[in-house]
């Protein structure tokens, strides 16, 4: 049972253009909500996270909009730059400090 | 970058051999966290701990043991590989800081196992 899910494998965006990453969940006592990013041959790193209290979180070109009511959290990276290629993972807790679940994993391809 | 390594960071090996996989942290966490991540998968959580001989099972824990007797050390071992657990492992380490709404993982640089 995948309790959470990012229904896009891959991902594709023009240099200078909005990248948008969607995660859905299903558990309704995920209270945290964090994103990372992953390169080849390297160990995830934390992007930028999410409390269930807000529904906007933004640092720099990374902004995470949260919808509980839809059970729906996404990743807006403006503007997308080539570096911004990797596989992007939404992750989930019941609480601060709990156990992460994690997506899929979605591969964003910025093309120059 | 937070103070983690694996051993090895490559391993190729037979079926029905026992491997041990070590994760070391120089951060003085507490938690500590093996995942495996396979394609179609994402991440899965094997077994976590949250402190010296505290440990706990996760999401994909049968075939897998961990052993934690000092903080800064979580070994993973597979009794006896199977084909089925060859995947790049990744150790994630965190701290729980008081009033922080949350306390992001912090992940190694993955071992790539190979069980033929």
């Amino acid at each position: 049972d995948q309790q959470v899910k990012q229904n896009s494998p891959s991902l594709s965006v023009q240099e200078g253009r909005i990248s948008i990453l969607n995660c859905d969940y299903t558990n309704s006592m995920f209270d945290y909500f964090l994103w990372y990013k992953k390169y080849p041959a390297e160990g995830p790193t934390f992007l930028i996270s999410i409390s269930s209290i807000k529904d906007k979180n933004e640092d720099g070109r990374f902004t995470v909009f949260l919808n509980k009511s839809a059970k729906h959290l996404s990743l807006h990276i403006v503007p997308s730059q080539p570096g911004d290629s990797a596989v992007y993972f939404c992750a989930a807790s019941k609480s601060s400090g709990d156990k992460l679940t994690f997506g899929t994993g979605t591969r964003l391809a910025v093309r120059p | 970058d937070a103070g983690i390594t694996q051993s090895p960071r490559h391993k190729v090996t037979e079926t029905g051999t026992p491997v041990t996989l070590r994760c070391h942290q120089t951060e003085n966490h507490r938690y500590m966290y093996w995942y495996r991540q396979d394609p179609g998968h994402g991440l899965r959580l094997i077994h976590y701990s949250y402190g010296v001989k505290d440990t706990d099972k996760g999401e994909v824990s049968d075939g897998y043991s961990v052993s934690r007797s000092k903080t800064e050390d979580f070994l993973l071992t597979l009794e006896s590989a199977t084909s089925s657990q060859t995947s790049v492992y990744f150790c994630a380490i965190s701290e729980p800081v008081a009033r922080v709404s949350y306390n992001e993982q912090f992940f190694g640089p993955g071992t790539r196992l190979t069980v033929l």
